[in-house]
């Protein structure tokens, strides 16, 4: 199989901290790991390609500041939202790629007070 | 850039009718077309891909690249069919990105 676990599941948190969310490969290693905002009744939108050893790659528009990525080992990437505001709340997905398919996370539910 | 587009947010369709979700795209390559499923309560999942020509779970997609067009049919619709259906594009030499349709939430009736 090829498993994907996030942690936390939902996470509040008030504006101006910020909080960490895991991406964990449980199964296999993904040298390669997605994260996706997804609003309400919306699309995924990419926010950056997390790639293990190196620096992220963000897309257009993302605060890379904001948005800090880690992906120290082959099995676990972290997103850090930085000095998180209420716009900020949102639906974070990750996904790791094992060739030639991403496998996605539960996902994980960012409310900002 | 490219684009995917699904028009309908919503199709409901009886149990045993066919069904047929809509995707089209933009792109001037040879892009990678796929549907993924998100039924109620989990997560994301791959349902095909064009490259491999499969059928799964009775669900067929035919890329056409005339029409651009990666559309998900399958003969007869089952209650567990019901889901949020999404379509999605990578492109060559893109690092396996994937590009998402807005969705069509696929709600079969008895």
């Amino acid at each position: 199989g090829a498993v994907v676990s996030q942690h936390p599941s939902w996470v509040i948190c008030k504006s101006g901290t910020s909080v960490k969310i895991e991406c964990r490969s449980l199964d296999f290693q993904a040298t390669t790991m997605f994260w996706y905002r997804q609003f309400p009744k919306q699309s995924l939108m990419l926010m950056a390609t997390s790639n293990e050893g190196s620096k992220a790659t963000y897309e257009q528009g993302v605060e890379k500041d904001k948005f800090l990525i880690n992906h120290a080992s082959l099995t676990l990437s972290t997103l850090t939202v930085t000095s998180a505001h209420p716009e900020d709340s949102s639906f974070y997905i990750c996904s790791a790629l094992k060739e030639p398919e991403q496998y996605f996370g539960p996902g994980t539910r960012l409310t900002v007070t | 850039a490219q684009r995917v587009t699904q028009p309908e947010k919503l199709l409901s369709v009886f149990k045993g009718a066919p069904v047929e979700l809509k995707c089209n795209y933009s792109y001037s390559g040879s892009p990678e077309l796929f549907w993924y499923v998100q039924y109620s309560r989990q997560r994301l999942q791959l349902l095909l891909r064009h490259i491999s020509r499969e059928s799964i779970k009775g669900f067929t997609a035919d890329l056409n690249k005339g029409e651009t067009s990666f559309h998900l049919k399958k003969p007869f619709a089952q209650e567990e069919d019901s889901a949020m259906y999404y379509c999605a594009l990578s492109v060559t030499g893109g690092g396996n990105k994937l590009t998402f349709g807005t969705g069509t939430q696929l709600k079969v009736e008895l």
